[in-house]
């Protein structure tokens, strides 16, 4: 059975780069999907982040582009997300997900709280 | 870039009733491209259903999903207890590859 696990650091500072691992456990990455992330927040609800395919091929949110990375580490079966000048306005819920070819989210982990403030 | 907008923001109704759920999007798009999802408090979004009309695993039939070009639909036939949520619609755009949500629809208990 797919699972995913998203792991982080829960508080980091103003300025500073979030780093998040999304651990898939039921299913092999190098099987094949998209992968993303989104993330939740009450101000501007849900925002897909990234995707990324089991090859390293990679999508962006354009307004988030310039401080967001998103890789794949098959023999881990991780996904993991960077995003870099944090500012409060990137505190929410980060969500990794399974994109099947119908593009939607599918198989959702249960979220990382992430907090950017001083 | 395409909106989301979904309306009603918020639907009170009772147990048994019939909620209807609209999302309209900003132009046209292919009804194989919206999904609709439910998201409770403390858990993750859950996929009910894609490409429109397709349930996703485990959803009962009660939901159903329709519409076409910008007016879809999310419709609850009979509201249960465990229905009172939160309801996205979602669409994916590939030039460029994109995923867009709505605002989401809050169904209360009356």
């Amino acid at each position: 059975q797919l699972q995913l696990e998203e792991s982080g650091p829960g508080l980091v500072k103003p300025s500073e780069t979030l780093s998040l691992i999304c651990n898939v456990s039921g299913f092999s990455i190098s099987n094949g999907f998209y992968w993303g992330w989104v993330r939740q927040s009450p101000e501007k609800g849900l925002e897909w982040i990234a995707s990324v395919y089991h090859s390293g091929t990679t999508y962006y949110n354009p307004s988030l582009k310039s401080r967001v990375s998103i890789s794949v580490d098959t023999p881990n079966n991780q996904i993991s997300l960077r995003v870099n000048s944090l500012t409060a306005a990137d505190t929410a819920i980060y969500y990794c997900a399974r994109i099947p070819p119908y593009r939607a989210f599918d198989v959702w982990g249960q979220g990382a709280a992430v907090t950017v403030s001083s | 870039e395409i909106v989301l907008a979904q309306s009603p923001g918020t639907l009170s109704l009772s147990p048994g009733e019939r909620a209807t759920l609209s999302c309209r999007v900003s132009q046209s798009i292919a009804g194989s491209l919206l999904a609709w999802y439910q998201r409770k408090p403390g858990q993750a979004p859950r996929l009910l259903i894609y490409a429109t009309s397709n349930r996703a695993t485990g959803i009962p039939d009660r939901f159903t999903g329709s519409g076409s070009g910008t007016d879809f639909t999310l419709t609850i036939s009979r509201l249960e207890p465990d229905d009172f949520a939160v309801y996205f619609c979602q669409h994916y755009g590939n030039s460029p590859p994109a995923f867009t949500f709505g605002g989401g629809t809050k169904v209360e208990i009356k």
